[in-house]
């Protein structure tokens, strides 16, 4: 069974600094990695989503990396602003039971504080 | 630019009432999904649906049911509310399964049972 954990589960810092955080997972038959974004009371906003046969993706300030023999995946966040504050979950799709099936990770919660 | 609809931001019922989810996206995919999210326990899978008049059962589907006469449309119904059933709901659509496969979300439902 697919397990996906991130750590921190919560996470502070000033602004203007490159942060990481981390999303792992017990399982590597997967379709893809999505990374999220959830801001309180909100849905959830797609960011980056990185193919299995893929090792990275970027879009603006943020890079996402998959490293699959080692079940980890990475969210950089370069120069952080007040406004990445926010809930960032990933999520695998991968196969369970012969079903194709998408598993979160319960999130890390951001504040980038000015 | 609003993709996937949930026509109930917020809702307030009473134990024992039927109440009805709505969900429309207007991106013609084919699979659909509603989840729960709670605080600690992250996304749940309720329900999901990989075609019209088709459903599948997630992880909790325990007193909830779905209904998908139309592709743009998937219902979640409780069928009697319980005070358990206090949460945030939350529907996504997707295309057919592949490893490009982004999950678009809509901006949630936070029902609250008395």
């Amino acid at each position: 069974k697919q397990e996906v954990t991130q750590i921190p589960a919560a996470l502070s810092v000033p602004e203007g600094e490159n942060l990481v955080l981390n999303c792992s997972f017990t399982d590597s038959a997967i379709y893809n990695l999505q990374w999220f974004r959830q801001d309180p009371g909100k849905g959830l906003t797609s960011l980056l989503l990185i193919q299995s046969s893929q090792r990275e993706q970027t879009s603006g300030r943020l890079n996402a990396s998959l490293d699959k023999s080692s079940g980890r995946s990475t969210l950089y966040i370069a120069a952080s602003q007040p406004g990445d504050s926010a809930t960032y979950l990933c999520a695998l799709n991968s196969i369970q039971g012969g079903s194709e099936k998408l598993v979160f990770g319960k999130g890390t919660k951001l504040t980038v504080n000015p | 630019d609003v993709k996937v609809t949930q026509s109930s931001r917020y809702l307030v019922k009473r134990t024992g009432e039927k109440v009805f989810l709505e969900c429309v996206q207007d991106m013609d995919h084919e699979n659909m999904f509603w989840y729960r999210q709670d605080p600690g326990l992250g996304l749940r899978l309720i329900y999901f649906s990989y075609d019209v008049k088709m459903k599948e059962k997630g992880d909790i589907p325990e007193g909830y049911s779905v209904s998908r006469e139309k592709k743009e449309r998937f219902s979640l119904i409780l069928e009697s509310a319980s005070t358990n059933q206090t949460s945030m709901y939350l529907c996504a659509s997707s295309l057919s399964p592949s490893e490009a496969n982004v999950l678009t979300f809509g901006a949630g439902s936070r029902l609250t049972v008395l």
